[in-house]
């Protein structure tokens, strides 16, 4: 079977760098996402890879390492806005099934 | 341009009625997925269509559920004889082709089953 692992809560002030860990375990591999969600709304992209190593848009990145099974989303300079819940989300099984984890509840204090 | 949308936004039915979800993908978009959320949890896959093949209907929890989809554009999520387990928000996404690099999201439509 396939099946993702994320950190349920994080905590952050104003200003910190978070990293939000995802590892996975699925029967074929092609690529990791990352989409956050505000309470209540839609969820949104927020950046993909499908190689390893480090994508980065803006204040987020986004790191992958295929060996490991494992991936993080880093978000730097941490605003109030970015306060919600941020999921990652593989595709696997040849393309065929989408998995996204249990998500991460961050919440930014002043 | 119209993004994803996703009618009625919100239902409210009884234990047992039948209820049809109606998704507006982006214009062009091949690939369109349905999912479920239930309150505090992640998004759940149900049904995944691509242009005219086949869809994949591994995601979805009974066969009181069932989807299509005209062509490339609007699919209908249909519940029967529905459960108060099925009360959640149903999240329609699409995007450019098959792949996960970005799937743009409707508003969702919030089910509550009496």
């Amino acid at each position: 079977g396939q099946s993702l692992e994320q950190p349920s809560e994080v905590t952050a002030v104003e200003g910190a760098i978070v990293q939000i860990n995802c590892t996975y375990q699925t029967s074929g591999f092609y690529g990791l996402s990352w989409y956050q969600q505000h309470d209540g709304g839609a969820p949104t992209f927020l950046s993909y890879n499908a190689l390893d190593g480090l994508e980065e848009t803006g204040r987020f990145s986004s790191f992958l390492s295929r060996s490991d099974s494992y991936g993080y989303l880093l978000l730097q300079e941490l605003q109030m806005k970015d306060s919600a819940s941020y999921f990652c989300a593989v595709r696997d099984n040849y393309g065929q099934n989408f998995v996204f984890g249990p998500g991460t509840r961050l919440s930014v204090l002043p | 341009g119209a993004g994803v949308s996703q009618s009625p936004s919100n239902k409210v039915t009884e234990k047992g009625k039948d209820v049809e979800l109606r998704c507006d993908p982006i214009s062009g978009h091949t690939a369109l997925y349905w999912y479920r959320q239930r309150l505090g949890q992640g998004l759940e896959f149900l049904i995944y269509f691509q242009g005219n093949s086949a869809p994949d209907k591994s995601g979805l929890p009974s066969d009181r559920f069932s989807a299509e989809r005209t062509g490339e554009s609007v699919s209908t999520l249909t519940i029967q004889r529905t459960q108060q387990e099925d009360s959640a928000v149903y999240l329609c996404a699409s995007s450019l082709a098959g792949g996960l690099e970005t799937q743009y999201f409707g508003p969702g439509t919030r089910l509550l089953v009496l």
